[in-house]
Parts: C-alpha cells; sequence; structure tokens
C-alpha cells in the first residue's frame, strides 16, 4: 500500500544537538515536503522539493536544511537544534502537477529539545 | 504570497447541531482547496478537495461552499456526532517560486458534547 513513513516517531536531543528526519514514500509521488505542527499555527511548510536533487525553500526555513536524495527519501536536517524547534513534523508527498494533487501524509516525528 | 485565515480556532457543539468553519484566502488565483481532518495524536487525512469551478459540495455528513467572490471557503457540518471531534484544516493550492504548494489554515478544534 503505497504510504509516507516517518522515523523517528519520537526524538528528544539537547540543545546544539544534530538531528536527522527522515520520510520515505512508496506513491511514486515527485514532490515532498516537510512541515512543522505548533499550536495556535497550523502547519507550516519548511522545506519542498519536486525531485531528487531539488530543494526549495518554505516559509519557515530558518534552522532547518533538507536533502532529496531519491524519489523516495526526504530527509530534514537540524544541525543545531533550538528549544524554538520543538513540535511535531509532518512529511508529505503529492504528485503535485498543476496544484490539483492530494497530499498523503506521514504519521508525524514529535521532536523535543531540552 | 497566498494567505489564509481560518475560523473559529475552537468550536464546541452539541451532538446533532451543526458547526461550521470558515476560511478566507488572498490570491484570486487560487483554483484548488482542501480540508484535512485530524483526529487527536493522528495525521491528516483529506475531507475533500473542491475546484474554484463547483461551490457546494457534499460529502458524507458535510458540505464544502465555496464563495469565489468573497473569496471565503466554509466546511459545514449539519449534524455533528462526537467521532466528529477532531481539528479541521483548511488549505489552498498556490504557486510557489518554482511549484505549487498548499498553504494552511491555523486550524479549528471541534469538540462535540454528547
Amino acid at each position: 500500500e503505497a504510504a509516507v513513513t516517518q522515523s523517528p516517531r519520537n526524538k528528544v536531543t539537547v540543545t546544539g544537538g544534530n538531528v536527522t528526519l527522515s520520510c520515505r514514500q512508496t506513491n511514486s509521488h515527485n514532490y515532498m515536503y516537510w512541515y512543522r505542527q505548533d499550536t495556535g499555527h497550523g502547519l507550516r511548510l519548511i522545506h519542498y522539493s519536486y525531485g531528487a536533487g531539488n530543494l526549495q525553500i518554505g516559509d519557515v526555513p530558518d534552522g532547518y536544511k533538507a536533502t532529496r536524495t531519491t524519489q523516495e527519501d526526504f530527509f530534514l536536517l537540524l544541525e543545531l537544534a533550538s528549544p524554538s524547534q520543538t513540535s511535531l513534523y509532518f512529511c508529505a508527498s503529492s504528485d503535485g502537477t498543476g496544484g490539483n494533487s492530494d497530499y498523503t501524509f506521514g504519521s508525524g516525528t514529535r521532536l523535543l529539545v531540552i | 504570497g497566498e494567505q489564509v485565515e481560518q475560523r473559529p480556532p475552537h468550536l464546541s457543539v452539541r451532538e446533532g447541531d451543526s458547526a461550521v468553519i470558515t476560511c478566507t484566502y488572498t490570491d484570486p488565483n487560487s483554483y484548488y482547496f482542501f480540508w484535512y481532518k485530524q483526529e487527536p495524536g493522528a495525521s491528516l487525512q483529506l475531507l475533500m478537495k473542491v475546484f474554484s469551478s463547483t461551490e457546494i459540495n457534499e460529502g458524507q455528513g458535510f458540505t464544502v461552499l465555496l464563495n469565489k467572490k468573497d473569496k471565503r471557503l466554509s466546511l459545514n457540518l449539519t449534524a455533528a456526532h462526537p467521532g466528529d471531534s477532531a481539528a479541521y484544516f483548511c488549505a489552498v493550492s498556490a504557486m510557489g517560486t518554482n511549484a505549487y504548494k498548499v498553504i494552511f489554515g491555523k486550524g479549528t478544534h471541534l469538540h462535540v458534547l454528547p
């Protein structure tokens, strides 16, 4: 079954730590996205990509890097984690053609930076 | 760029009552609109996708209305039941720098009282 799988489900790190969040999709979708979800803000787009090797900056990119190594895999990197990055992170994929695309969301990664 | 405002942030209704959630958007060129449901601790599930050429869309137990003139999108749960208790997010597809991206509202937490 086509899916978006995120790992880990939960992560705790210290301030200044290095964190990588992983996302794999088996939908054969071109587009992949990283969002963070915070109370009072909804979902905010961090980075997105429309293919292997491509990266587009989202609306809240500061403090985050991303890399799309294959069509299936999209990684979010926090190289110097800060408490403000404590959040629930969602990865999503879509076909992305013409804006008429259903998003398939992963189950989320809950990150705590202490 | 596109901005999406969603109201109300919290909504409590009694079982059998209707519940209305509204989003307004700014980009007149937006063409695709989405409603997502997020149950506690879960990911986002697509409720309905609508196109700007269709004004009224009926789902199972809910109706989505699109008013292009006022740039307003609404979700009307016609007879809410406790299983409808969840967070609801509207989303609007807009053209980013190089690709389409979806802008989410901040969400509405609906609580249906038995």
